[in-house]
Parts: C-alpha cells; structure tokens; sequence
C-alpha cells in the first residue's frame, strides 16, 4: 500500500502562536510532498510542494514566512503555521509520492486546526 | 486560466439508481486525470488515474472515463456506502494537481 500519516489529527491553539504538523510517508519513500488547505464546503488548495533536501515552492497568495514547510527526509515533512491567527483554521491536508514527476498522490487523514 | 469544473454539486441518489458525475478541465499542459473520494473529516482517497482520451478505469461500482476535455465517474446500483464527496483533479507534468469543488454523493436506502 501507499499509507500517509498526519499529526496531530486535531489541534486547538490560541492566536499568536505556532503550530507543528507533521506528515509522515509510512512505507514508502516520498521523494515530493504536498501540502494543502480545505476551508468547510471547498475543495483543496494547494499550498506548496516540497521536494526532500531541497527549500517548499510555495502557490502564489501563500506566506512562505508564516507557513513554514521542512522535507528533511524521505519519510518526514513538517509544516509550522507561525503566529497563528483564527483565519488560519482549517483542514490542512498533506500529500506525498515517490518521485519527483506526475504519479499518484497518497494523502494523509488531515489535521483540523482551530485557532482561538 | 486553469480550471477543473465538477457537477453536478450535490447528488442524491436511491439505493440502486445509477447516475454518472462529471469533470471538465482547461488545464494547460495536463497529463492526467486523477478521482478520489473523500469522507467527511478525511483526506483523500485514491480511486483512478486516467492518462489518455478512451481511456477507462472500473472498479466496483465505479467506472471513469476520460475524453480530450473532460472525465465522467459513473456510479453503477450504487449503496449507502459510496456516499461521499468525489473530487478530480488535473495533474501537470510536475506533479501538481489543480482540484475541482468536488461533487457530494448522497445514496439513500
């Protein structure tokens, strides 16, 4: 199979700080992975691409200051939402594949971030 | 622009009431045609990829279908179980995937 992991699943914080989401390729070796934002009753935004070893290319609009995106495995990506604010909640989804190309995304449960 | 496009929005069906969902795309520079199926609260699962027009991809209930401007996923007898929200997205030769809005499947008893 092709298992992606998020976490964590859910997490509460108050405006101003920031919070870790990890993504994590359970077995296999995820070359590119995909972050992405579900705001209710819309479709998946992506946010940015990041290619292990190697700095996220962010989508236009998006903050690469305050959404801070690490690839430091093959198995590993973390995204940080820096100074949080309560327009920043939402279902922050990611997604990796093998190699660096057009193949299949697998993507991770999401981790619903509320910002109070 | 790029633009994937998904209709109906929403979609109820009767247990067993075959119907098929459609994807159009004006996506520069596509080289394939990807449907998941999402739960509420859940990411994304995979379900086809389509690269070529003619192409079709089964299984199941499900069928996808790609022409040169755009897909269908046909529900065939479907059950309470394949209600969910189908989302397609168009993939460029990098690998990014642009999303339609999706369609909401509602499957009644």
């Amino acid at each position: 199979g092709a298992v992606v992991s998020q976490h964590p699943s859910w997490v509460i914080c108050k405006s101003g700080t920031s919070v870790k989401i990890e993504c994590r390729s359970l077995d296999f070796q995820a070359t590119t992975m995909f972050w992405y934002r579900q705001f209710p009753k819309q479709s998946l935004m992506l946010m940015a691409t990041s290619n292990e070893g190697s700095k996220a290319t962010y989508e236009q609009g998006v903050e690469k200051d305050k959404f801070l995106i690490n690839h430091a495995s093959l198995t590993l990506s973390t995204l940080t939402v820096t100074s949080a604010h309560p327009e920043d909640s939402s279902f922050y989804i990611c997604s990796a594949t093998r190699t660096s190309g057009l193949e299949t995304q697998y993507f991770g449960p999401g981790t619903r971030l509320l910002v109070l | 622009e790029d633009q994937v496009t998904q209709s109906p929005e929403a979609l109820r069906l009767q247990e067993g009431e075959s119907s098929s969902l459609n994807c159009s795309y004006t996506v520069s520079g596509l080289r394939g045609l990807f449907w998941y199926r999402q739960d509420p609260g859940k990411g994304p699962e995979f379900l086809f990829t389509l690269y070529s027009a003619g192409e079709e991809k089964e299984k199941e209930r499900l069928k996808a279908t790609l022409t040169k401007k755009e897909s269908f996923l046909h529900i065939t007898a479907p059950k309470p179980e394949d209600s969910a929200t189908y989302l397609c997205a168009g993939g460029d030769s990098w690998g990014k995937f642009q999303f339609g809005a999706g369609t909401q499947v509602v499957v009644t008893p």
